[in-house]
């Protein structure tokens, strides 16, 4: 069974970078069957896709309009683990951030495992 | 961009009653790559239902959910006290541009 366990601060000053990471356990972040995602999550905004990363005889990353520009997403082969960096962070991030597998195909974004949740705080 | 509109946005009703949720698209998917995902206060949304209508792995069959086209449910056919959380569906697909969207959730309370 997969786990996934996310690890990076909580408070983060406007216009700093955001440094989240999420370790796998249970699976390969190598496995061409799956992809790994970035999801946040906040009142205003519900549940929002930010980005991904996978392997297919290569790595692939995409990432939503909203913060194309903003955000890396790298995998962490000999760890096991991806990472997120979001840069520019102003109040409007403020959300609990999650990293999540999903399928191929037509399940590339059916989400069917979930990180604990880091709630992120821009302020001063 | 299609839009999912769950109703109603809170359902109250006491433990060891039915209920039924609702998720009605904007326009017809073409097929049933939908989601119900749980979400209980501080936790994670999980993996409900996929395909409308399969349950996901360890999911309890008191969970069943059924629809097509524009129109999906979510059923519970018996309120655990467990079972009281937000529930959301989500239209699924190969593209997170394409063919990614949340419902806005139904909250199931006690009555």
């Amino acid at each position: 069974q997969v786990q996934l366990q996310q690890s990076g601060p909580g408070l983060v000053e406007p216009s700093q970078t955001l440094s989240l990471t999420c370790a796998i356990s249970g699976d390969s972040v190598s496995s061409n069957s799956v992809i790994w995602n970035w999801i946040r999550q906040s009142p205003s905004r519900g549940l929002e896709w930010l980005g991904r990363t996978y392997y297919r005889s290569k790595w692939y990353s995409d990432s939503a309009v909203s913060v194309k520009g903003r955000i890396t997403i790298n995998p962490d082969t000999p760890k096991n683990q991806f990472s997120l960096q979001l840069n520019s962070m102003t109040p409007e991030d403020t959300a609990v951030y999650y990293c999540v597998r999903s399928g191929a195909g037509y399940s590339a974004t059916l989400f069917d495992s979930w990180g604990q949740g880091t709630l992120v705080t821009v302020s001063s | 961009e299609i839009v999912l509109t769950q109703s109603p946005g809170t359902l109250s009703l006491s433990p060891g009653e039915r209920a039924t949720l609702s998720c009605r698209a904007s326009q017809s998917f073409g097929s049933s790559y939908l989601a119900w995902y749980q979400q209980k206060p501080g936790q994670a949304p999980r993996l409900l239902i996929y395909g409308a209508s399969s349950r996901a792995t360890g999911i309890p069959d008191r969970f069943s959910g059924s629809g097509s086209g524009t129109d999906f449910t979510l059923t519970i056919s018996r309120l655990e006290p467990e079972d009281f959380a937000v529930y959301y569906c989500q239209r699924y697909g190969n593209s997170p541009r394409e063919t990614l969207t949340f419902g806005g959730g139904t909250k199931v309370e006690i009555k």
